[in-house]
């Protein structure tokens, strides 16, 4: 089935640690994107993808990083330079980033700072 | 600055009521495109439906319906007759460009948790 798988769906880290969330898709999307979501929050864009090998900030990408070698992934590296990281990341695609181009979700991983 | 507003942070019903949930938003683009998503407990987010700002005629899916009211920058979701299954949290977002690239991106609302009680 196509879709968008997320690992792992929780993730523990301790403070200091940088720590990588993993993000596929096999929609054949060119582009992905990662969201952060707090309680009671929508959903607030990190970093997103329109092709392979290239990228660009969202607007909370301040320790955060990413990378996109391979249309099929895009995954997330939370570093210690982010201080507040818990919180539930949703990774998407879309064919494009055009207006009408809705955007398809992975069941997310909530991360915990211990 | 585009926003998206949810102003109902939480309903609950009892089964089989009808729920309207709110949404307005703020753009100065002529072209948009309005989303509803819904976020059920499993946490992925799954698309319901796309508007286009030059589409004002209502939508009806089952027991879903949608209004789109330019005029008010109103975006809102019906459910009728709602049951059980229904509960979740539901995100209305506009889509706005990037200058940096003129790609777009969602713009998201801070979601309606609705509970529906047997």
């Amino acid at each position: 089935d196509g879709g968008i798988t997320q690992s792992p769906k929780y993730l523990f880290r301790k403070e200091g640690q940088n720590v990588t969330l993993s993000c596929e898709q096999n929609l054949n999307h060119d582009a992905m994107y990662w969201y952060r979501q707090d309680p009671g929050q929508g959903l607030r864009l990190i970093y997103y993808s329109q092709i392979v090998n290239d990228f660009q900030k969202g607007d909370i990408a301040e320790g955060y990083s990413v990378s996109r070698e391979k249309k099929e992934s895009f995954p997330l590296t939370v570093t210690s330079a982010q201080k507040n990281p818990t919180a539930f990341y949703l990774c998407a695609s879309s064919p494009g980033t055009s207006s009408y181009n809705e955007q398809f979700f992975g069941p997310g991983t909530r991360l915990t700072v211990l | 600055a585009q926003k998206v507003t949810q102003a109902q942070t939480e309903i609950s019903v009892v089964e089989k009521e009808d729920v309207t949930l709110d949404c307005v938003y703020e753009t100065r683009d002529t072209t948009y495109y309005l989303f509803w998503y819904k976020q059920p407990p499993s946490g992925e987010l799954v698309f319901l439906i796309r508007r286009n700002s030059f589409d004002e005629q209502n939508e009806i899916s089952g027991r879903y319906s949608w209004n789109f009211q330019k005029s008010t920058s109103s975006f809102n979701f019906t459910i009728t007759a709602s049951q059980v299954v229904d509960s979740a949290v539901y995100f209305c977002a506009l889509s706005e460009a990037r200058e940096v690239d003129s790609s777009y991106k969602l713009i998201f609302g801070s979601g309606t948790r609705l509970l529906v009680r047997p």
